[in-house]
C-alpha cells in the first residue's frame, strides 16, 4: 500500500539488552509514528517525526528513543529492555493525499 | 488534548444481525475521525474517514459511520453482520496539524459474531 515496512517481523531479547526496530517507507512521507499495542490499551504512541531530525514524545515515550536520519526511516530503540516492553509495535505514516495514515505490518518484540 | 472512547470492549451480534459499534470523542479543534480493523495477527486497515466533509461516511466492506458534532460520537454501524466481519475494532482521532497530526486511539472493541 503505502510501501511500509517494518523489522525485524518477530524479535525476542534478553531483559537489559538495547534493540532497534526499523520502518521504512518508500513514498517520502513527512510524519512518520511508532505506536505500542497492549490488550486493553489500544495503541499508544511512542513517539513520532515530522521531518528528518525532527521528533517529539508521544504519550508512552519513557524507555525509548528514536531517530531518523533520512525521510524513508524511522528506528526506535529501546535503550534497555525490560519485560514491561513485550509488546506489538506498529510504525504508521500519515499521507497527503487522503489524509490518512498508513500502518505497517507490525513487529511483535518480546523481552524474556 | 484529545481522547476518544469505545463503549463495550466486547460485542456479539448474530450474523445477519445489525452491528453497532459505538465511538465517542474529544477535541478541542474540529477533528479527524477514523475507523480502524485489526483482524488476528494482522496490522491495521482503514475502513473509513471523516475529514470534515459529508457527515455520514461510507467505508469498506458495508460499514459506514455518522459524525454527530452536537453528541461528539462518530458511531460504526453495518446493517447486516457477516462472519468475515470478526475482528477488532478501532476509533481513532487526529486534530490535524495542532498536534502534530497525531493519531489518538480507543482501547478497542472486539466484535464477536455468531452463527
Amino acid at each position: 500500500d503505502a510501501g511500509i515496512t517494518q523489522s525485524p517481523r518477530h524479535k525476542v531479547t534478553e531483559t537489559g539488552t538495547p534493540v532497534t526496530l526499523r520502518c521504512h517507507q518508500t513514498e517520502n512521507h513527512r510524519y512518520m509514528y511508532w505506536y505500542r499495542q497492549d490488550p486493553g490499551h489500544g495503541l499508544r504512541l511512542i513517539h513520532y517525526s515530522y521531518g528528518v531530525k525532527d521528533t517529539d514524545k508521544g504519550e508512552v515515550s519513557d524507555g525509548y528513543s528514536v531517530s531518523r536520519s533520512k525521510t524513508e526511516d524511522f528506528l526506535l530503540t529501546l535503550e534497555s529492555a525490560t519485560s514491561s516492553q513485550t509488546s506489538v509495535y506498529f510504525c504508521a505514516i500519515r499521507r497527503t493525499d487522503y489524509y490518512g495514515y498508513t500502518f505497517g505490518s507490525g513487529t511483535r518484540l518480546t523481552v524474556v | 488534548a484529545q481522547s476518544v472512547t469505545q463503549l463495550g470492549s466486547h460485542v456479539s451480534v448474530s450474523e445477519g444481525a445489525l452491528v453497532l459499534l459505538r465511538c465517542n470523542y474529544s477535541s478541542s479543534v474540529p477533528p479527524y475521525l477514523f475507523w480502524y480493523v485489526q483482524y488476528p495477527n494482522q496490522g491495521l486497515q482503514l475502513l473509513l474517514k471523516y475529514t470534515s466533509a459529508a457527515t455520514l461516511v461510507k467505508g469498506i466492506n458495508g460499514f459506514e459511520a455518522e459524525f454527530k458534532k452536537s453528541e461528539t460520537s462518530f458511531h460504526l454501524t453495518k446493517p447486516s453482520a457477516h462472519m468475515s466481519d470478526a475482528a477488532e475494532y478501532f476509533c481513532a482521532v487526529s486534530d490535524g496539524e495542532t498536534s502534530g497530526s497525531r493519531l489518538t486511539f480507543g482501547e478497542g472493541t472486539q466484535l464477536t459474531v455468531n452463527p
